[in-house]
């Protein structure tokens, strides 16, 4: 059964300050897609970022670059030079590609991150 | 351009009551559909998924149900609400056979008093 952990439950940082998210997933498929989301107060997810199981370049949009690592089985998410906007909650997400049209995603409990002026 | 629409956006009802969520697409056709219950604590829980009209699957036995009666509109109903239902209430949709991301809409918050 595939699986995401978020170790961290709440991150405070100040302004400007780099901070990263970290996302480790089990499966047991050779094909998968991990995922980013962000929460902010309003409630509504927002997807920031795709990678495929067989992509391990890492990836910049602006503020925002994300490590994938095969080999520790991890996903993670940093963002420099933190902004108050960036305050809200991020999920992590796992789904296998093997199987089925539904493409279904497992979250992780998410990490609370609130940036202070 | 793909938008979705959940409505209402906030809900106060006693335990007993029934419930209807509705929540449509626009700009996609076949797209598979979602519901998700965000309760205290952030988890997110897949309730009900949809490839088709008339094509639910449940991951939960719960007290709710779905349904889908046209291609892009998604129904989260119940007969009798139960204090338990409260929470946060996200519907989602994502490309049939495409690249698995998922959309949110923005939400429903659900009050059972």
């Amino acid at each position: 059964a595939q699986k995401v952990t978020q170790a961290q439950t709440e991150i405070s940082v100040v302004e400007k300050e780099d901070v990263t998210l970290d996302c480790v997933y089990e499966t047991r498929d050779t094909t998968y897609y991990l995922f980013w989301y962000k929460q902010p107060p309003s409630g509504e997810l927002v997807f920031l970022i795709r990678r495929n199981s067989f992509d391990e370049q890492n990836e910049i949009s602006g503020r925002y670059s994300w490590n994938f690592q095969k080999s520790t089985s991890s996903f993670n998410f940093t963002i420099t030079a933190s902004q108050v906007v960036d305050s809200a909650v991020y999920f992590c997400a796992l789904s296998e590609g093997s199987g089925g049209s539904n493409y279904k995603l497992t979250f992780g409990k998410g990490t609370l991150l609130t940036v202070n002026p | 351009s793909q938008t979705i629409h959940q409505w209402p956006a906030t809900l106060v009802q006693p335990v007993g009551s029934p419930l209807s969520l509705e929540c449509t697409v626009e700009g996609t056709s076949n797209p598979n559909l979602y519901w998700y219950r965000q309760a205290a604590g952030r988890g997110l829980q897949l309730l009900f998924y949809s490839v088709g009209i008339g094509q639910i699957s449940s991951e939960v036995p719960q007290n709710l149900s779905a349904s889908r009666p046209q291609d892009r509109q998604f129904i989260l109903s119940s007969k009798k609400l139960l204090l338990s239902d409260s929470g946060f209430y996200l519907c989602a949709w994502s490309s049939a056979g495409g690249l698995h991301e998922q959309y949110f809409g923005p939400g429903t918050r659900l009050t059972v008093t």
